[in-house]
């Protein structure tokens, strides 16, 4: 059974960094691609980014709204997915979720397993 | 970005059928997925690649596009599909991309 679990989430102040993780289990981790996605309190669902398999470089792709602050970064030995947020601001308080999607497509297309979710707070 | 535009709200009679639309200029290139979320949960996936359901998907759940609108219909709602409904597909600009509607929030009264 595909699980996934977020981990990292806190309250942090403007401007700091945080690093998020997610833990996977249940399928070969290095054969999917991995997305972070976001949900402000009240708000929609915002795509984040996503990281490629090593067979596609292991490179990423980032939203506008992230790009230049945020990396997503994969140990495919340990099957975690990070995402390492940098000058934080207010507008990134949401809960962050990771995601596979339904087969391992290039790019991630079908998001088909969710974890629980994080809760990152930025407030001063 | 592309945009996904939904309404914001939709009701339904318990045991009616609903339709929520989702419209935007990627749904002429790429086909739409829809999630349900409930409060406090993750998304679920329950339509994607414009009409296929997931395993475990009751098959009151149907999808369907055309042109620039992509549809999710419940037929015969019950109360447990209350909750809120995003849709999503590919960013024209960049296929890597991805776009979410803003969400219907679904009331089954």
């Amino acid at each position: 059974e595909v699980h996934l679990e977020e981990s990292g989430g806190v309250s942090v102040q403007p401007g700091r960094s945080l690093r998020l993780s997610c833990t996977a289990s249940g399928f070969m981790f290095g054969d999917y691609a991995m997305t972070w996605f976001r949900q402000a309190p009240g708000k929609g669902l915002e795509w984040v980014g996503f990281i490629r398999i090593k067979g596609y470089g292991g490179t990423s792709e980032y939203a506008a709204s992230v790009k230049g602050r945020f990396t997503i970064s994969r140990d495919d030995s340990k099957s975690v997915a990070y995402l390492q947020m940098n000058n934080l601001k207010i507008e990134d308080t949401a809960v962050y979720y990771c995601s596979r999607d339904m087969y391992g497509d290039e790019p991630p297309e079908y998001f088909q397993y969710w974890g629980r979710g994080t809760l990152v707070t930025v407030s001063s | 970005s592309s945009e996904l535009t939904q309404d914001p709200t939709v009701s339904v009679a318990l045991g009616q059928t609903v339709r929520i639309t989702c419209q935007g200029d990627s749904l002429r290139g790429f086909y739409a997925s829809w999630f349900q979320q409930k409060p406090g949960q993750a998304p679920l996936l329950v339509i994607y690649d414009r009409d296929k359901r997931p395993s475990g998907i009751p098959d009151r759940f149907s999808g369907s596009s055309s042109g620039n609108t992509a549809s999710l219909t419940i037929a015969g709602a019950q109360a447990e599909d209350e909750g809120d409904y995003y849709c999503n597909s590919r960013d024209t600009n960049s296929d890597h991309l991805v776009v979410f509607g803003g969400g219907t929030k679904l009331t089954v009264l």
